[in-house]
């Protein structure tokens, strides 16, 4: 059974770099039928895609938080990585990790989240 | 980006009552298109991907239908445990984006 699990400070002071870990069970993160992502959800509000890491180490980040943006990989652990640096109280959410799988269709691949972690509260505050 | 918008944003049903979602991007995206179902406190749960593929696990009372720029999720005999909030989320291109999501509440 494939389990996700966040982790890292839920409190972070303004300016600081927000820095969490999924831990993932049951698959290794190095398996290539995979990517994994990070997903932020500030309360009462919807989604947002953040990036994605892929076994290679090439990461897609969205453009909106780019340049404060890294995800990474630690294959010995099977962990990924976010770190968000500069945050401020918009950066307030709760933060998921998901894996994305991968379906061969006739005329293409399509990518999916099929399995999240349950979620990490993470608050920007002094 | 492309966007995705959902309609209604909330909606008042019966259990038993079909309810239809849905979900317009701003460029065709062919089938890139998955749905999901958060409820209260939870992560979000995949029902359909690909437009219309159904995720394992998933009860049959779920269609996705669509492709191009509109897609449609059905939920036909609308059950207790459905009420949630639900997301459409393009895989077309990066970044990947969501609907604005869709409250399926109570009458």
């Amino acid at each position: 059974q494939v389990q996700l699990q966040e982790s890292g400070p839920g409190l972070v002071k303004p300016s600081q770099t927000l820095s969490l870990t999924c831990t993932v069970s049951g698959v290794s993160i190095s398996n290539s039928n995979y990517y994994w992502s990070w997903i932020r959800q500030p309360a009462g509000r919807g989604l947002e895609w953040i990036g994605r890491i892929y076994t290679s180490g090439s990461t897609n980040y969205n453009p909106s938080l780019k340049s404060r943006v890294t995800i990474s990989e630690d294959t010995s652990n099977n962990q990924f990585s976010l770190k968000l640096s500069s945050v401020t109280a918009a950066d307030t959410a709760v933060y998921y990790c998901a894996r994305v799988s991968i379906w061969f269709g006739e005329l293409s691949s399509y990518h999916y989240m099929d399995v999240w972690g349950k979620g990490t509260t993470v608050t920007v505050s002094s | 980006d492309i966007q995705v918008t959902q309609s209604p944003s909330s909606l008042s049903a019966s259990v038993g009552d079909i309810v239809t979602i849905t979900c317009r991007a701003s460029q065709t995206i062919s089938i890139f298109l998955n749905w999901y179902q958060q409820k209260p406190g939870k992560a979000p749960n995949l029902l359909i991907y690909a437009a219309s593929n159904l995720q394992s696990g998933v009860p049959s009372r779920f269609r996705g239908s669509g492709s191009g720029t509109d897609f449609t999720l059905t939920i036909s005999s609308l059950q207790p445990e459905d009420f949630a909030t639900y997301y459409c989320q393009q895989s077309y291109s990066t970044p990947r984006t969501f609907g604005q999501g869709t409250k399926v509440e109570i009458k």
